[in-house]
């Protein structure tokens, strides 16, 4: 695709319920980063993918949550039994060089209620 | 206290301003970067600086390691500047970046 792609858009989940958000980066990039923004708060770094190597997940708040990228392409952020303060934009991007180059996609809006 | 400190919170400029926004952090690090969210909630990156200056266009950002600074510049703001600018701040060999609140500048027509 020609940019970093991210679904949903928006999801609105129940509170204890699991979600799995997904990302699409560009094609060929090595490099995949998860973050998060919070209503009124800065971004958050939570993981970081690279090539074949182990993810670095110490920004990852609480073992509810988990990330995946299968094949080195898409990755899918998994949020376990929902929690209120879990709302927020989730946001990934890609990259071929390191942050430098970093490309954004436009989010996902989670709202639990 | 946060490790990035961005000011202003918020920015309001007329048309045609020099707007200068600030970041100090207070760990070490091995790169700076300066992105752009726009009102619609996209990111882009701006700069990635390790030392001295970096212009692209009407954007200009320098740092001072020394100091733990970094600025960004807006030469002849526009109305599409309109944004909030991010300060981030990457740690040793690490790609996990700490972030800056942001500051939202507005720029009037």
């Amino acid at each position: 695709g020609a940019g970093v792609s991210q679904s949903p858009s928006n999801k609105v989940t129940e509170k204890g319920k699991d979600v799995e958000l997904r990302c699409d980066p560009i094609s060929g990039h090595t490099a995949l980063y998860w973050y998060r923004q919070s209503l009124g708060q800065g971004l958050e770094f939570l993981i970081y993918f690279q090539g074949n190597s182990a993810p670095d997940k110490s920004g990852l708040p609480s073992d509810r949550f988990s990330a995946e990228r299968t094949g080195g392409s898409v990755s899918t952020l998994t949020i376990q039994r929902t929690q209120q303060e879990d709302s927020a934009v989730y946001l990934c991007a890609s990259s071929s060089q390191g942050l430098a180059e970093a490309f954004f996609g436009q989010g996902t809006r989670l709202t639990v209620v | 206290k946060n490790e990035v400190e961005q000011s202003p919170q918020n920015l309001t400029a007329q048309e045609g301003e020099f707007i200068t926004i600030n970041c100090s952090y207070s760990v070490g690090i091995s790169a700076l970067h300066w992105l752009q969210q726009h009102p619609g909630g996209g990111i882009v990156s701006l700069f990635m600086l390790s030392s001295g200056k970096k212009k692209h266009g009407r954007l200009i950002a320098t740092i001072n390691i020394q100091e733990k600074h970094s600025s960004l510049h807006i030469t002849a703001s526009h109305p599409r500047d309109s944004a909030v600018y991010i300060c981030a701040v990457r740690q040793g060999g690490s790609e996990k970046l700490v972030f800056g609140k942001g500051t939202k500048l507005t720029v009037n027509p």
